[in-house]
């Protein structure tokens, strides 16, 4: 069965702190991967895309790393700060669609 | 500015009464999609459009309709809306259904079925 689990569910730390979020696939075929950015009442926001050939994407201080071969991928965060509360969302896309993870809720506290 | 724009953003209503959240898109997208964001759930399809007069289920169609008479325009009809479709539906469009091409989101309408 195409899953995406994401953990942990939620997450607080302090501002400045560095954290990293984790994603295991069983989707298949696999395309690529997306990590999305869904602020409190807004829509998704798509960080990074990977497909199946790339290890490490940036985006600022945002990356993303993705391991093929045992189907997990990571988003970490660096020096966080306030404006990065919010939603973060794993999606795989399969050839005739896309998994959705559930999703880790992200806490920022002065 | 390049959108997707969704409305009402919230709505209350009664179990049975029609309506219509309508979706518009001005980046001349061909594919477009509606899903439904619930608590524990994550986001879930609910239909999809790949081009004009041309749509197809996801994977939670039950008690939903949908059209894609023009591009820009693919509007979400509950015929006799029900509590448990109480829920924040979003409505995206990408460029085409390359699994490349990035989606985006409109801002979402909360839903409540009383």
């Amino acid at each position: 069965k195409n899953q995406v689990e994401q953990s942990p569910q939620s997450l607080i730390i302090l501002e400045g702190k560095n954290c990293t979020l984790q994603c295991n696939y069983t989707v298949s075929p696999f395309s690529n991967l997306r990590w999305y950015k869904q602020d409190t009442g807004r829509g998704p926001v798509s960080l990074t895309i990977m497909t199946f050939s790339e290890n490490t994407k940036s985006n600022g201080r945002y990356t993303a790393t993705l391991d093929a071969d045992t189907k997990q991928s990571s988003l970490h965060i660096t020096a966080s700060q306030l404006s990065d509360s919010a939603s973060y969302i794993c999606v795989v896309t399969r050839a005739d669609g896309l998994t959705f993870g559930k999703g880790t809720h992200l806490i920022i506290q002065p | 500015e390049a959108q997707v724009t969704q409305n009402p953003r919230y709505l209350i209503t009664v179990t049975g009464k029609k309506l219509t959240v309508t979706c518009s898109q001005n980046m001349n997208h061909e594919y477009m999609s509606w899903y439904r964001q619930d608590p524990g759930l994550g986001l879930r399809q609910i239909y999809y459009s790949m081009n004009v007069e041309v749509t197809d289920k996801g994977d939670v169609p039950e008690g939903y309709k949908v059209s894609r008479k023009e591009k820009r325009n693919f509007p979400l009809i509950l015929e006799s809306p029900s509590p448990n479709q109480t829920s924040l539906y979003f409505c995206a469009s990408k460029y085409s259904r390359v699994s490349s091409h990035e989606q985006y989101f409109g801002p979402g309408t909360r839903l409540t079925v009383t």
